[in-house]
């Protein structure tokens, strides 16, 4: 069965710091990755998504997230943190022939100004 | 933009009692979703449904729940005696027609309290 890890459960940065949000997904076969974005009090939004192609995907409001497939990797990262990023982000996997997402466990981020 | 609406926010109910979450999907989709995350733990899946059936569910989608287009805009997910582990945050997504690259669109979520 595959699972996803994401190793940070809480982020706390300064405004225009750097981002890197680890995952890691365990399934030997083809997968597809997703970042999902749930900002306070709103539904789930789709940050990005990988399925074939250039492992370096880029996102909406400035995020990019790579895949590295010898290390099962999708990391999420933005050069420069706002405020407005405060939110929680999740990574997601399907494989190939399923449509069922399967979550990570969160990252909180918070961003101070 | 079109977005994926839920009712109710919340739902307090009595174990076992029924319920029934409603979800409108985004209109030309044809593929929706059910997911729950019980709190403090991952979002999870529990079923898909496409073409009026049911395409795939998870081990946690037993005989209990079941799911429902009545409609043909209305997509519903009843539990039909609640448990108090049924106690979650229940979302509705749906997906157009493409592949399992598509966006799945999420709804904002009904708060399931079973006391």
């Amino acid at each position: 069965a595959q699972s996803v890890s994401q190793h940070n459960h809480h982020v706390i940065l300064s405004e225009a710091a750097s981002l890197e949000l680890g995952c890691n997904y365990s399934y030997g076969g083809t997968v597809n990755l997703f970042w999902y974005v749930q900002y306070p009090g709103q539904h789930l939004q789709l940050l990005l998504k990988y399925f074939s192609g250039d492992p370096l995907v880029k996102g909406i409001k400035g995020f990019e997230a790579e895949f590295i497939k010898s290390k099962f990797s999708f990391n999420l990262r933005k050069p420069s943190v706002q405020w407005s990023d405060t939110a929680e982000y999740f990574c997601a996997v399907i494989s190939t022939g399923r449509r069922a997402l399967t979550f990570g466990s969160g990252t909180r981020l918070q961003v101070q100004p | 933009e079109p977005e994926v609406t839920q009712t109710p926010s919340h739902q307090v109910t009595q174990m076992g009692q029924e319920v029934i979450l409603r979800c409108v999907p985004i209109s030309n989709h044809l593929y929706f979703y059910w997911y729950r995350q019980i709190l403090g733990q991952k979002v999870e899946f529990l079923v898909s449904f496409y073409n009026n059936e049911i395409s795939e569910k998870s081990e946690i989608f037993d005989d209990q729940f079941s799911v429902e287009r009545p409609d043909g805009s209305n997509f519903t997910l009843k539990i039909r005696s609640t448990k108090l582990e049924d106690s979650a945050m229940y979302f509705c997504a749906s997906q157009g027609l493409a592949g399992n690259t598509d966006t799945q669109y999420f709804g904002p979520g009904t708060r399931l309290t079973v006391l």
